[in-house]
């Protein structure tokens, strides 16, 4: 059974760019969340869709946003890039996004330079 | 309300040692306490879970206890060996619906280092 894959491993960009960072969830999972993994700050919650809708979103600012497609793959998006969202981006796949079941990627490591 | 607070920060244990990290969260909504594993270059692994109605739940040499009461749970790790060296995260999430959808909390991570 293949794990949730997230592309691509790594990414370097230049400040006021944008990026989309892409997450395959397990199969028949329909739930994906997305996580931003810092030294700093930890482990951060952006934001879950389930079935094409957003359900739940963090305290992040606008230029993070996301969607997901009918096969339940997903993307976040980050424009306007400054030096502090440089960090490891995690998705999480699920079932039904509820307590228990999730399953990580290995993530993104978005560098901004 | 929403924090999870992770202490120690970072733990050496020799091989064969108990390595125990503790978890205190705020919010009495939070009703399953997951703890995740991470490797370098991995995303976080489900380790071991518990539900605030039980106050111990034991997985091989993983251990968590939970006190409702004081608002706390804990990770043992019995016989820790070389391979245990990772990080650790206990994390906390609210009854499905609603602003819990897909959202864990976490606490802020422990790096754990086992000598062989």
């Amino acid at each position: 059974k293949a794990g949730v894959t997230q592309t691509p491993r790594y990414l370097i960009k230049t400040r006021g760019q944008q990026v989309t960072l892409s997450c395959s969830p397990i199969s028949g999972h329909r739930s994906v969340s997305w996580y931003q993994q810092t030294p700093g700050q930890g482990l951060q919650f952006l934001f879950e869709y389930f079935s094409e809708t957003q359900r739940n979103k963090g305290n992040f600012p606008g230029r993070f946003s996301g969607r997901q497609f009918s096969n339940s793959r997903s993307e976040m998006n980050v424009s306007t890039l400054e030096l502090g969202d440089s960090a490891l981006y995690l998705c999480a796949s699920s079932y039904l996004g509820q307590q228990n079941g999730y399953t990580f990627g290995s993530g993104t490591r978005l560098t901004v330079v | 309300q929403q924090q999870v607070k992770q202490s120690p920060q970072s733990l050496i244990v020799q091989k064969g040692g108990i390595s125990i990290i503790n978890c205190a969260y705020e919010n009495t909504a939070f009703d399953y306490f997951p703890w995740y594993q991470q490797f370098p270059g991995k995303g976080p692994a489900l380790l071991i879970a518990i539900r605030p109605d039980v106050s111990e739940k034991k997985e091989g040499r993983f251990t968590i206890s939970f006190n409702k009461s004081a608002k706390q749970f804990s990770l043992h790790i019995m016989d820790s060996q070389p391979g245990d060296s990772a990080t650790y995260f206990c994390a906390a999430i609210m009854p499905g619906g609603g602003t819990s959808y897909g959202k864990l909390t976490f606490g802020q991570g422990t790096i754990l280092t086992v000598h062989p």
